[in-house]
């Protein structure tokens, strides 16, 4: 069964420092892989995908995420974070197919200090 | 665009009730459409999807069910509420193939 694994529970930063969340998922087959992030009484939201290509991608307010295959990761990161960067942040893969099921990791609560 | 409701935003209910939460989903045609729970800690848990009308899969064996009487439109159902139905529920929808999925806002539900 598929599953994803998020080590990072809680993530406590002051501003402008370098933020590396981590996800692994255990599938055999070919997945899509996605991040979502949850702001403070906001409902969840897409902050960056990857289908295929390039395994670097890119998503708003700054984040990248890197897809390495061999280590079954999809890490996010952020150069420099910022206060409304707070929020809780999602990994979740999917098989290939037409129920396009969503698979989630279980969410980092991320806090940024100013 | 296209836009996703889900209502109500807060619920409080007594053990052993009923329960209806409706999601709607508007701008786009034949979407499939998911419940989920989200539980502190817990990350989100796929609780049901739909690929068109009348059309449900279940991923977990629990007290609640899902009806799609409308192409746009996916209920969440139970007929006697337990305290473990306590949480909160977010419905999404995303366009057929490998699309990303688009959440509502979710409900509340708190068991008494």
């Amino acid at each position: 069964a598929q599953s994803v694994s998020q080590h990072n529970h809680h993530v406590i930063l002051s501003e402008a420092a370098s933020l590396e969340l981590g996800c692994n998922y255990s599938y055999g087959g070919t997945v899509n892989l996605f991040w979502y992030v949850q702001y403070p009484g906001q409902h969840l939201q897409l902050l960056l995908k990857y289908f295929s290509g390039d395994p670097l991608v890119k998503g708003i307010k700054g984040f990248e995420a890197e897809f390495i295959k061999s280590k079954f990761s999809f890490n996010l990161r952020k150069p420099s974070v910022q206060w409304s960067d707070t929020a809780e942040y999602f990994c979740a893969v999917n098989a290939r197919g037409a129920t396009n099921k969503l698979i989630f990791g279980t969410g980092t609560l991320l806090a940024v200090q100013p | 665009s296209q836009t996703i409701h889900q209502w109500p935003a807060t619920l409080v209910q007594p053990v052993g009730s009923p329960l209806s939460l409706e999601c709607t989903v508007e701008g786009t045609s034949n979407p499939n459409l998911y419940w989920y729970r989200q539980a502190a800690g817990r990350g989100l848990q796929l609780l049901f999807y739909s690929v068109g009308i009348g059309q449900i899969s279940s991923e977990v064996p629990q007290n609640l069910s899902a009806s799609r009487p409308q192409d746009r439109q996916f209920i969440l159902s139970s007929k006697k509420l337990l305290l473990s139905d306590s949480g909160f529920y977010l419905c999404a929808w995303s366009a057929k193939g490998n699309q990303p999925q688009h959440f509502g806002d979710g409900t509340r539900l708190s068991i008494l």
